[in-house]
């Protein structure tokens, strides 16, 4: 089975705080993605990867950025947390392009 | 991308089977049906995917109408761990190393409840 693993599911950061987010794929899988979920608002992609130091901006890209030095792994940066980024932050691979996305368990940031 | 229409919310017992509809009439000959579910508190879970052919998996499987206007996802043995939100998408197979890949758009899906 594909397993994405996210490193924290649950933080708490200060308002301008750098944050990270760690996301780990098991499946040699080309595509990793960062998404958003918020109440009301459903998921949101935030940025893409199809390669290694490979990127491209999704819907909302303001206020993070992305890194991407292995194959396997995707990070997300919030370089100046705000309130405004408290959120579900969950990872996803994919392999080729039909679609089936595999996610992690989430990691749920509060920005205090 | 096509929009789909979903129930709000549906009971089943367990052991029994969940048929989940999902409507998709405006849906065009290259979307695929794809259906993910969320469990409170966690990621998003692939379940199935299809064109117009009828699909079957270890989860679950799916039917869908000859006019592919709309299609059910049958879990034929609902058990409690199968309670949660289930997401109906329809959309195009992405083209390789472009965002459209990933860009699932999940209406509000059905709340699947199964009760002892």
């Amino acid at each position: 089975d594909v397993k994405v693993t996210q490193s924290s599911r649950y933080l708490v950061k200060r308002t301008g705080e750098k944050v990270f987010l760690e996301c780990v794929q098991d499946m040699d899988h080309e595509n990793m993605f960062w998404y958003r979920q918020d109440p009301g608002l459903g998921l949101r992609l935030i940025y893409f990867s199809y390669d290694v130091k490979m990127k491209e901006k999704g819907d909302i890209p303001e206020g993070y950025s992305v890194s991407r030095e292995k194959k396997e792994r995707f990070s997300l940066i919030l370089e100046s947390a705000s309130t405004n980024q408290t959120s579900m932050y969950l990872c996803a691979s994919s392999l080729g392009r039909t679609g089936e996305l595999f996610f992690g368990e989430g990691s749920r940031l509060t920005v205090l | 991308d096509a929009k789909t229409t979903q129930p709000t919310s549906m009971d089943c017992a367990e052991g029994r089977a969940a048929n989940l509809p999902c409507n998709h009439s405006t849906i065009s000959g290259n979307e695929y049906v794809y259906w993910y579910r969320q469990i409170h508190s966690q990621g998003p879970q692939y379940i199935i995917h299809g064109l117009k052919n009828n699909e079957t998996n270890e989860m679950a499987s799916l039917i869908i109408t000859e006019d592919r206007k709309s299609s059910t996802l049958i879990l034929p043995h609902a058990t409690l761990r199968d309670t949660a939100v289930y997401y109906c998408i329809v959309r195009v197979a992405g083209v390789r190393r472009s965002s459209n890949t990933g860009k699932l758009i999940f209406g509000q899906g059905t709340t699947l409840q199964v009760k002892p």
